[in-house]
């Protein structure tokens, strides 16, 4: 039974390019979060998703970040032109159906924007 | 919005000592509070769980108290062993799976041989 999977693991990008970080869900599980860890810090919380919809992003930044949660395929976190304070890890978690509280959390991906 | 706070940021204790973490959380809406543990380069792994409708849960050798009054809930580890060695983070939600969480800023638990 595969847990949370997320890919790349790590990613480089420089300055002005895009990034664009995947997660795949643990089996039957239909929602999806993404968190931001600095170095040293907690995980804060960006986006929440379901299937086809973007359910809570109060903690998702205005500009250049975007996620996305199709019928099929993982969840996309997308980051255009990014810049240096967005090196961080980015870790995403999954829930069974509405109503369980428990988040599990996938490896991460750390992204070093050059 | 919530805010938790998580004490202290670092603790060292004798291997086969008791570590106690502590949490304090501001939305009294809140009622699920989860515990993560980290090692280095991995994603946080949820060790034990709480829900405001009780006070204290127990796993072996790890055990979460919670006061709702108060607002505050802690971790307990008894006979500590070198694998306890970690982050520990703390949580707050409103449960439902209807938001992200709100994490304190971790506990670095060294477990001296």
């Amino acid at each position: 039974n595969a847990g949370v999977m997320q890919n790349p693991r790590h990613l480089v990008r420089r300055r002005g390019q895009e990034a664009r970080l995947r997660c795949s869900p643990m089996k039957g599980h239909s929602h999806v979060y993404w968190y931001r860890q600095l170095p040293e810090e907690g995980l804060k919380f960006m986006v929440y998703l379901q299937k086809e919809n973007i359910i809570d992003e109060s903690g998702m930044p205005k500009e250049r970040f975007s996620a996305e949660f199709p019928k099929e395929g993982p969840s996309i976190l997308r980051i255009q032109q990014v810049v240096r304070g967005d090196s961080a890890a980015y870790f995403c978690a999954s829930s069974p159906l509405a109503g369980t509280d428990e988040q599990f959390f996938g490896p991460g991906t750390r992204l070093t924007v050059l | 919005g919530e805010n938790v706070e998580q004490h202290p940021s670092t603790l060292s204790v004798q291997e086969g000592d008791s570590a106690v973490i502590k949490c304090t959380y501001s939305d009294s809406a809140s009622n699920y509070f989860p515990w993560y543990k980290q090692e280095l380069g991995k994603g946080p792994q949820l060790i034990i769980d709480i829900r405001s409708n009780v006070g204290e849960k127990k796993d072996q050798r790890i055990a979460v108290t919670l006061n709702k009054t108060a607002k505050h809930f802690s971790l307990h580890i008894t006979e500590t062993q070198p694998e306890d060695s970690a982050v520990y983070f703390c949580a707050g939600g409103s449960g439902g799976g209807a938001d992200g969480l709100t994490f304190g800023k971790g506990t670095h638990l060294i477990i001296q041989p």
